[in-house]
């Protein structure tokens, strides 16, 4: 039982250039979330989906998109990078009856 | 706007010490409030979640506390240990979307 993984661990981009944010959950949790955490902002939510075809936006969605690829998968894509989206990513997912939120390890992205 | 408050950002204190870490926020139609800790360069760890109906909930050493009238919640750690040194995050979920506070940088020292 891994509970939430995320792909990759540490990347950098250059300006302009795109990517993918893999997370997966092996817990059938119907809720996930994308946040990303920046030095003295917190964690601040990017999107989440609350079930299987379904993502809705959070506090900071802009630059970019989100796929539900299944109840376990849900990426995350940055079609053009951006230095602002400097950061480290967490993935996280939570079940119908227990809320609690469980994350992932974090991707840590850097932009040039 | 939902605003979630932790002070201090950072405490120091020695081993074996009782302490409290504060939690403030500003909804007050809050669902649940949950408090996580997180290693330098780790993932946040669940610890404990109140429901807006519950007062307290515990875990081993840990207590925590909620009070939806004054827009605030508490962290007890009893006898804290080096092992405890890590930052302790707040957040609080209204319509299954969590708010986190900055957090409080805990060091216990041995």
């Amino acid at each position: 039982n891994a509970g939430v993984t995320q792909t990759p661990k540490f990347q950098v981009l250059k300006t302009g250039q795109s990517m993918t944010l893999q997370c997966a959950q092996d817990m059938n949790h119907n809720s996930m979330y994308w946040y990303r955490q920046d030095p003295g902002m917190g964690l601040r939510l990017i999107y989440y989906s609350a079930s299987e075809g379904t993502t809705d936006k959070g506090e900071v969605p802009n630059g970019y998109n989100v796929s539900r690829l299944n109840k376990r998968e849900f990426s995350l894509r940055l079609e053009s990078a951006a230095p602002s989206q400097t950061s480290v990513y967490f993935c996280a997912s939570s079940g119908f009856w227990d809320e609690t939120q469980y994350f992932g390890p974090g991707t840590r992205l850097l932009v040039l | 706007k939902q605003e979630v408050t932790q002070i201090p950002a950072a405490l120091s204190v020695p081993e074996g010490e009782n302490l409290v870490l504060n939690c403030s926020f500003t909804d007050s139609a809050i669902y649940n409030l949950q408090w996580f800790r997180q290693d330098p360069g780790k993932g946040l760890t669940s610890l404990l979640l109140i429901q807006s109906s519950q007062r307290e909930q515990t875990s081993g050493r840990l207590n925590a506390s909620l009070d939806k009238s004054s827009g605030r919640s508490t962290l007890y750690i009893a006898a804290s240990q080096p092992g405890d040194s890590a930052t302790y995050l707040c957040a609080e979920s209204a319509t299954n979307k969590l708010i986190f506070g900055t957090g409080t940088l805990l060091a216990v020292q041995p």
